[in-house]
């Protein structure tokens, strides 16, 4: 059954450095997203991404972030200088043809010190 | 600010028994309606989705929609040990991309032996 897949799937940082987290979605999918889940708390959405440009993203979604479909298949977030509050599990996902139906990556764990 | 509440948990419940879950949205535009699973450590799962007031079933599970009073359910019959999880409502709202939903903060559900 295809998957959505997710590089690290733990990534330990330093506050200001930067983090670049890997997916590739399902192949034939073409709407991507990014979720984060702090630990506790709710899975929120950061960003859509669409025909290779950011069609929604949420007030998460600063400055700091950006995401990327460098070639046909990875889909990249990259957080500029990371800080603490950052650290959260983020997931990958994307959609098929069933409206809100998302298929998760497994996720990569982010931990800033 | 648009909202999906859960009662947090966690509920307890018999092996064989029917798990009762609820939640509330806040927002009129929300269109479709998702109830998610989420293992301990792991990705979030879809299991059922909703459009349309009433009933739908699949296999144990029963999704229920009340658009008039924002409210969705979700009962899971015949409770099983692996049950234990949980329990993510979701909102699609009317006019966000097909994967930006709305999460709300999960239904911890325990299925004793």
């Amino acid at each position: 059954e295809p998957e959505v897949t997710q590089t690290p799937s733990h990534q330990v940082t330093q506050m200001g450095q930067e983090v670049i987290l890997r997916c590739v979605p399902i192949s034939n999918h073409l709407y991507f997203y990014w979720y984060r889940q702090i630990l506790g708390q709710k899975v929120e959405f950061l960003v859509s991404f669409y025909n290779n440009e950011i069609s929604e993203k949420s007030e998460i979604f600063d400055d700091q972030f950006s995401v990327e479909r460098p070639d046909g298949s990875n889909f990249t977030l990259k957080i500029r200088s990371t800080k603490l509050e950052d650290s959260a599990m983020y997931f990958c996902a994307s959609v098929g043809t069933l409206a809100g139906e998302l298929f998760f990556g497994e996720g990569s764990r982010l931990t800033v010190l | 600010q648009k909202e999906v509440e859960q009662n947090s948990g966690p509920l307890s419940v018999p092996e064989g028994a029917i798990a009762s879950l609820n939640c509330t949205y806040s927002d009129r535009g929300s269109q479709s309606f998702f109830w998610y699973r989420q293992y301990s450590g792991k990705s979030p799962e879809l299991i059922m989705f909703i459009y349309s007031n009433g009933d739908k079933e699949d296999g144990r599970f029963t999704a229920q929609l009340n658009k008039a009073s924002q409210y969705v359910s979700l009962l899971i019959r015949d409770s099983q040990p692996s049950d234990s999880a949980t329990y993510l409502c979701a909102v699609n709202i009317n006019g966000d991309s097909w994967g930006k939903l709305q999460f709300g903060a999960g239904t911890q559900v325990v299925v004793t032996p």
